[in-house]
């Protein structure tokens, strides 16, 4: 069975500081995703990393996979408050129904 | 382009009683999924389905059946509604091949079983 863990799962910054979210994964899987979600809304996606060593960057976000960690890591860049949020990583385990584990989310509030 | 829309947005049901949520995408997908989002756990995965005729269960199948009767719908019924059943549910969709791999989420059903 697939475990996704993220840390930490709730996060309070201040503007303008830098910051990492940490997602582990418990099997072997080379895609992993990250989503956001604001609150009441849906989930809209935000990276896509399908290989070892995969690094993506949108703006202040940028996100690495590392396949033989088991780990991928958001890092946050000069937070700014649009980025308030809670974002969740997933991880495919089933490539044949496309299936994903999503791990439990970390919200993250960033404060003037 | 709608993407994916879900239906109705909200819903109060009474402990016992049936309902369906309609999912619908025009993105020509092949793979669609039912979740059930619980604060502090995340996505769970009720059924999922690869294609149009075929469903399989997910993590939490229990009180819940889907069909895939088009290509384009994936229907979830609660068939005698549970307290615990009380829930946000996501529709997603996803192509089954391509540079693209992510799921496209519609924007949820609020339901509460009283």
């Amino acid at each position: 069975e697939l475990k996704v863990e993220q840390n930490p799962l709730f996060l309070s910054m201040q503007e303008g500081k830098n910051y990492t979210i940490y997602c582990n994964y418990s099997t072997t899987s080379d895609r992993l995703y990250w989503y956001r979600q604001d609150p009441g809304k849906s989930l809209e996606s935000l990276f896509v990393l399908l290989s070892n060593g995969a690094v993506k960057q949108e703006g202040r976000l940028m996100a690495s996979l590392d396949t033989k960690a088991r780990l991928s890591t958001l890092h946050i860049t000069a937070a700014v408050h649009d980025l308030s949020a809670t974002y969740f990583c997933a991880v495919d385990y089933n490539t044949n129904a496309g299936k994903s584990t999503f791990g439990d989310g970390t919200t993250l509030t960033v404060k003037p | 382009n709608a993407g994916v829309t879900q239906t109705p947005k909200f819903r109060v049901l009474k402990t016992g009683q049936s309902m369906t949520l309609l999912c619908a995408q025009d993105m020509n997908h092949e793979y669609m999924y039912w979740y059930r989002q619980d604060p502090g756990m995340g996505l769970r995965l009720i059924h999922y389905s690869v294609g149009e005729g075929t469903t399989a269960k997910g993590e939490v199948p229990d009180g819940y059946n889907v069909s895939r009767l088009k290509k384009q719908n994936f229907l979830l019924g609660l068939e005698s509604a549970a307290p615990s059943q009380t829930s946000v549910y996501f529709c997603a969709s996803r192509p089954s091949g391509g540079v693209s791999y992510e799921q496209y989420f519609g924007p949820g059903t609020r339901l509460t079983v009283t």
